[in-house]
Parts: structure tokens; sequence; C-alpha cells
């Protein structure tokens, strides 16, 4: 069966600081994988997505995320946070027209 | 495009009530709606996919005559919390699936506390 795991429950990094969110998943063929991100009491809004072809993913708010097949990794990386970027973030892989949501890790940003 | 609204925000009932929650699709039909429970600090579970004009398929272990889901419309399902306990507060977030393979739009959750 598809999983994802967030090894990073909770990440603190300081305003104007680069970013890397991990993500792993466990699954046989190419998989459809995701980031979405959570604010407080929201619901959820999709960064980028990765279904097949150029393994680097352009998304909004200046994210990225690089598929590698040989670490099984979608990581997601911003070169530079902002205060607003706090929130809790949610790799995800997708089959089926379904979701499987990895645990989420928590982002602070320092001032 | 591609919003999902969902209607109340939050509510609280009391215990043995029932409660309805509703998600619609505002500019786009829906053929499949998704409904999920969040637990504090927790990720998302997928409880029941809905399709438009058949019976909602519920994942394992989600009670189906407490959690009842209707998508009586290409832009509507409803969730109907039954005889409710406080243990069903949570948070629930419905999405709702595009033409576009895989792509899910998220609504921004209802909070349901029960007392």
């Amino acid at each position: 069966a598809q999983s994802v795991t967030q090894p990073d429950i909770h990440i603190t990094v300081s305003e104007g600081a680069s970013l890397e969110l991990r993500c792993n998943y466990s699954y046989g063929a190419t998989p459809y994988l995701f980031w979405y991100v959570q604010s407080p009491g929201q619901g959820l809004q999709l960064l980028l997505k990765y279904f097949s072809g150029d393994t680097l993913v352009q998304g909004i708010k200046g994210f990225e995320a690089e598929f590698k097949r040989s670490q099984s990794s979608f990581n997601l990386r911003k070169p530079s946070v902002h205060w607003s970027d706090a929130a809790e973030y949610f790799c995800a892989t997708g089959s089926a027209r379904q979701l499987t949501f990895g645990s989420g890790t928590q982002l602070t940003v320092l001032p | 495009g591609a919003v999902v609204s969902q209607h109340p925000s939050w509510v609280i009932c009391k215990s043995g009530t029932s409660v309805k929650i509703e998600c619609r699709s505002l500019d786009f039909q829906a053929t499949t709606m998704f409904w999920y429970r969040q637990f504090p600090k927790q990720s998302l579970m997928l409880m029941a996919t809905s399709n438009e004009g058949s019976k909602a398929t519920y994942e394992q272990g989600v009670e189906k005559d407490k959690f009842l889901i209707n998508h009586a419309s290409l832009t509507l399902s409803t969730l109907t919390v039954t005889s409710a306990h406080p243990e069903d507060s949570s948070f629930y977030i419905c999405s709702a699936d595009t033409d576009r393979l895989y792509e899910q739009y998220f609504g921004p959750g209802t909070r349901l506390t029960v007392t």
C-alpha cells in the first residue's frame, strides 16, 4: 500500500533563512506526489504536484520540490522563508483518485 | 477558480443531536467529493468518497450509519453526523475532484464540537 512519511514533526527557521521539508514515499510505481499547506483552522491549499517529467517542480508562493526516485523522496524547499509561511505542511501521494497524507510538519518562523 | 466552500465553518451541538455539514463546489462541477476528518495536530484521514447520484464509499472503520453522506448534485455533498457524541468532535474537511487527474480542491473545514 502507498504511504508517505514526514520525518520532521516540527521545524523552526528564522525569517529569510532557507527551508527544506522532508517527505519520503512508499509506492511501487511512479507516484503522484503533492505538497499542501494548511493555515490554522483552514482547509488545505495545493502548493505543487508531481506526476511525471521534470523532477524539479515549481509551485506557488516561491516553493519548489524535487522528486528523487533513488531516495524515494519529494522534499519541499524555499530559498527564503517569510513569516507568512508559518503553517502546517502536508505531503501526500495519490492513487485511484484518493490521497494519502503524511503526518504533517509544523513550520514556525522566527522574526 | 476551483473554489470549495463549507457550511457551517463551526458548529456546537448537544450530545445525541444530529448536525449537517454542507460542501459546495462554487465554480465547477465535482463528480466526486471526499470527506476527511482531522484531529488536533494530526493528519487528515479519509472518511468516505462521495459520487454524485450514488452511494458513498466509506473507509474501513467509519460507521456509515453515523456519518451519512449525500451527494445530490454535481456541486453539493452533505455530511450528517447522527446522534453525535463528544468523541465526534473534530475538524471535518471536504474536497472536490476536478476533471484533472488526482487534483482535489479543499474546503475551509468545519469545526464540530459536541457537548
